[in-house]
Parts: C-alpha cells; structure tokens; sequence
C-alpha cells in the first residue's frame, strides 16, 4: 500500500512550457486535490475532485488544469508556466470531501525560471 | 473566501515551554482540523474537531473548540525538539481549507 504517490519530485520548467504534475493513490479514495505552498502563504487549494469525472475549482485555480478519468489518478496540468507557479505542490486524498483525514503525498518542487 | 487566520506566525520556545496556537474564522465552522508538517515533509493529520467546546488530547497536545464554533486552538505542554514544524488546521465543508499556519521552532 503506497498510499498518495506523486512524481516528479523536483522539476524545472521555462516560462511558457507546459507540464503534468502526477498523483495516485491505491486507498480507493473517493477525493483528491491539490495543494500549492508558498512560503508564508500556507497550503491554498487549486482544484479538486469528489470522484471520477468530477472536478471543480479551488481557491487558486487559474493557470491549472486537471481531470479525473479514473478514481486513482488526479494530474495536475500546467498549460503555460509562469514564475509565479514555483512552488511546492501537494496532492491529497480521503475517502470522501467530509471525511475527517486528508492524506498528503510528498510533494513535487517545481521552479520556474 | 472564508478565511481561517492564524496567530502567531512564528513561535520560538526554549524546550520544556509550553507552546498555543490560535486558529479564528469570521463564519462558524462546522468542523476544524489540525495537521503537523514537519520541516521538508508533508502535512500530516493530526486530530478533528466537530462538537461545540469540545476538547481533545494526544499526549502532551490539547486541542479546543470554541463554544461559538469559530476559533480553536492546540496547546502543546512541555515542548521536545521533536515538535518542531508547522502547525495548521483547516476547515472542511465539501473542501479542505486551510489556515495560514503557526511554525514552531524549538531550542534545546
């Protein structure tokens, strides 16, 4: 059971490339979302998703793209990256949107220049 | 949105003190969670809270929930240098979100 997987673990990008951040997990979760971290800025909510081919839009959602084709994996599409998007990204699940524990994956670094 | 402040920022205690971190929310809460991220880690859960003025411990952790349902607070006793981290709760209505954090540093 590896629990909330993400790769890759660092990455750097170039203004204006495009990438997909990965998350799975094997808990059979019902939700999952992701996270990014700012120094000072705490974890703020991008998107999220309560189920297979269902997702909806979090805090901080411009910039990002995601879907949800099986209950597993949850990727996180950066369509044109900006500076602005270094961070720390997080993906988390739980068995659903009102259960008590979230899971973290351990996260993926991502600069860019 | 509806936010959920955190205080203090930062906390730097001498090991052996005891450490509180205060989360607020403008709007009642139906519940609040707390987690631990340790530096170069990820968030962990720590505990939930749901019932008005409900109280929890873990160990040397104590955790509060307003009468009202809008603060709560985690009370560490006598802090380790194991404690070190972040420390944030998060309220969850059908998304998880979370407070600006309180990172607690300890010295031995």
């Amino acid at each position: 059971n590896a629990g909330v997987t993400q790769t890759p673990k660092f990455q750097v990008l170039k203004t204006g490339q495009s990438m997909t951040l990965q998350c799975a997990q094997d808990m059979n979760h019902e939700y999952m979302s992701w996270y990014r971290q700012d120094p000072g800025m705490g974890l703020r909510l991008i998107h999220y998703s309560v189920g297979a081919g269902i997702t909806d839009q979090g805090e901080v959602p411009n910039g990002y793209n995601v879907s949800r084709s099986t209950t597993e994996d949850f990727p996180l599409r950066l369509l044109s990256a900006a500076p602005s998007q270094t961070s720390v990204y997080f993906c988390a699940s739980s068995y659903s949107e009102r259960a008590a524990e979230q899971y973290f994956g351990p996260g993926t670094r991502l600069t860019v220049t | 949105g509806q936010q959920v402040m955190q205080i203090p920022q930062y906390q730097h205690v001498q090991e052996g003190e005891d450490f509180t971190t205060y989360c607020n929310s403008s709007t009642t809460l139906s519940n609040i969670q707390w987690y631990k991220q340790r530096p170069g880690g990820h968030p962990v859960f720590l505990i939930q809270l749901v019932k008005s003025g409900e109280v929890k411990k873990q160990k040397r952790l104590t955790f509060q929930f307003g009468e009202a349902k809008k603060n709560s607070s985690l009370h560490i006793t006598a802090t380790q240098t194991t404690d070190v981290g972040t420390y944030f709760c998060a309220r969850n209505t059908d998304k998880l979100i979370f407070g600006t954090g309180t990172r607690l540093q300890v010295f031995p």
